[in-house]
């Protein structure tokens, strides 16, 4: 089966704090994807990787970095997390291709900045 | 600009009988059609697809029907279980595409 797995299911900071996501994946996919899920809005891609050190800024970047050193990890970095990046936090990890290949999803990380 | 939209927020319907989320895109070069299924406090899971060369595609008690000149979609599950009860996501991505783009998501009720 595959499994991507995140680092936290829960988080609260503060605002200000730089805030370190962790996403692995152990089926060798090249491609891993940042979501966020807010109500009303479904999920929108934040950054997206095609490979080691490769990123791609997805529909919301602001307020985002990303870093993938190794094949089965992609972090997502807040570098000043603030009250509107309270949300739910999902990863992904696909095969790359010609074609759409099914994402599959880690149990995501909630979220809370105070 | 939504791309993909589903505009009802929510649906309750009654065990055993049928649910239909629907789903209208705008993007004209989507190629392929995802459902995705999501718990509480879980990650969303793939639940059923549509290539745009089909116009039905059935899975069980799920069935997702693609009217390429709407630009609309729909999952029908029948019959409905209360184990259904979960958050549903139509999600699209174009020709050659790795990337999805998702719609708000419909919250499905199954009362028994």
């Amino acid at each position: 089966d595959v499994k991507v797995t995140q680092s936290s299911r829960y988080l609260v900071k503060r605002t200000g704090e730089k805030v370190f996501l962790e996403c692995v994946q152990d089926m060798d996919h090249e491609n891993m994807f940042w979501y966020r899920q807010d109500p009303g809005l479904g999920l929108r891609l934040i950054y997206f990787s095609y490979d080691v050190k490769m990123k791609e800024k997805g529909d919301i970047p602001e307020g985002y970095s990303v870093s993938r050193e190794k094949k089965e990890r992609f972090s997502l970095i807040l570098e000043s997390a603030s009250t509107n990046q309270t949300s739910m936090y999902l990863c992904a990890s696909s095969f790359a291709g010609d074609t759409y290949n099914e994402q599959f999803f880690g149990p995501g990380t909630r979220l809370t900045v105070l | 600009d939504q791309q993909v939209k589903q505009n009802s927020p929510s649906l309750s319907v009654q065990e055993g009988r049928i649910s239909i989320l629907n789903c209208d895109y705008t993007n004209s070069m989507f190629d392929y059609f995802l459902w995705y299924k999501k718990y509480p406090a879980e990650g969303p899971t793939f639940l059923i697809s549509i290539s745009s060369i089909k116009d039905k595609n059935e899975d069980g008690r799920f069935t997702v029907f693609l009217n390429k000149s709407a630009k609309h979609l729909s999952l029908h599950i029948v019959p409905s279980q209360p184990g259904d009860s979960a958050v549903y996501f139509c999600a699209a991505s174009p020709l050659y595409g790795n990337k999805l783009v998702f719609g708000a998501g419909t919250i499905l009720r199954v009362k028994s």
